[in-house]
């Protein structure tokens, strides 16, 4: 099993749809949670940190459901600029490491 | 300021041969990461240097691989022989506090 599950995708979206990511986690000393994004051939760039109480920057809203290992991603009026692939990131519980699910693409067309 | 840099961007090498893989993290920055993503799986943590010293090499997958960070400021990464699965993209971070900052990788084709 991996560290970190998350539906690969493509989710295929039109603009201005509401998108929903899902990830469960196996490690549960795991203490830090992110959102990742990578475009084609480009490095990861922090997204968003996920904490307990959930937050929220804008269109995204990250939340933590540490009893069920799950964190979650929703994107609201999708642009055509949020196409990417969305990492779901954890530490290992050493604070230091982080673990990488392998991303779900998303593909907003017009 | 200058983010996370890596070279070569891209490198093509046959088996057996060397290749060393160079990153300049951000100026200041103690922590420095070394990870990588081979076709089809996900980004995977390799090393993690704490100024000189090497804190976590956990995730170094055999002793073909060597990494330097001599005084503390840049870092390479050497593949000595490469093989076939090591083509992939390396992906250097580095971060001072919670943060890490990737740079845009080394693209590693070895044929």
């Amino acid at each position: 099993r991996k560290e970190v599950e998350q539906d690969p995708g493509p989710f295929n979206v039109p603009e201005g749809a509401t998108v929903a990511f899902n990830c469960t986690y196996s490690n549960s000393a795991s203490q830090s949670f992110f959102w990742y994004r990578q475009d084609c051939r480009k490095e990861p760039k922090l997204l968003m940190s996920v904490y307990s109480s959930g937050n929220e920057d804008g269109r995204f809203t990250a939340q933590l459901n540490r009893a069920s290992q799950y964190i979650s991603l929703l994107i609201r009026d999708s642009k055509l600029s949020d196409s990417a692939t969305y990492l779901c990131v954890v530490n290992d519980g050493s604070f230091q490491k982080l673990v990488f699910g392998t991303g779900t693409r998303l593909l907003v067309s017009p | 300021e200058a983010g996370v840099t890596q070279f070569p961007s891209h490198s093509v090498i046959e088996k057996g041969q060397t290749v060393t893989l160079r990153c300049d993290p951000i100026s200041g920055h103690d922590n420095l990461y070394w990870y990588r993503r081979v076709m089809g799986k996900e980004i995977k943590f390799l090393l993690h240097f704490v100024k000189e010293s090497k804190q976590d090499e956990s995730g170094m997958p055999n002793n073909r691989f060597l990494a330097e960070r001599t005084g503390g400021t840049y870092s390479t990464l050497k593949v000595q022989p490469a093989e076939l699965e090591d083509s992939g993209v390396y992906f250097c971070a580095s971060s001072q506090d919670s943060t890490i900052y990737f740079g845009e990788g080394s693209w590693l084709t070895v044929v």
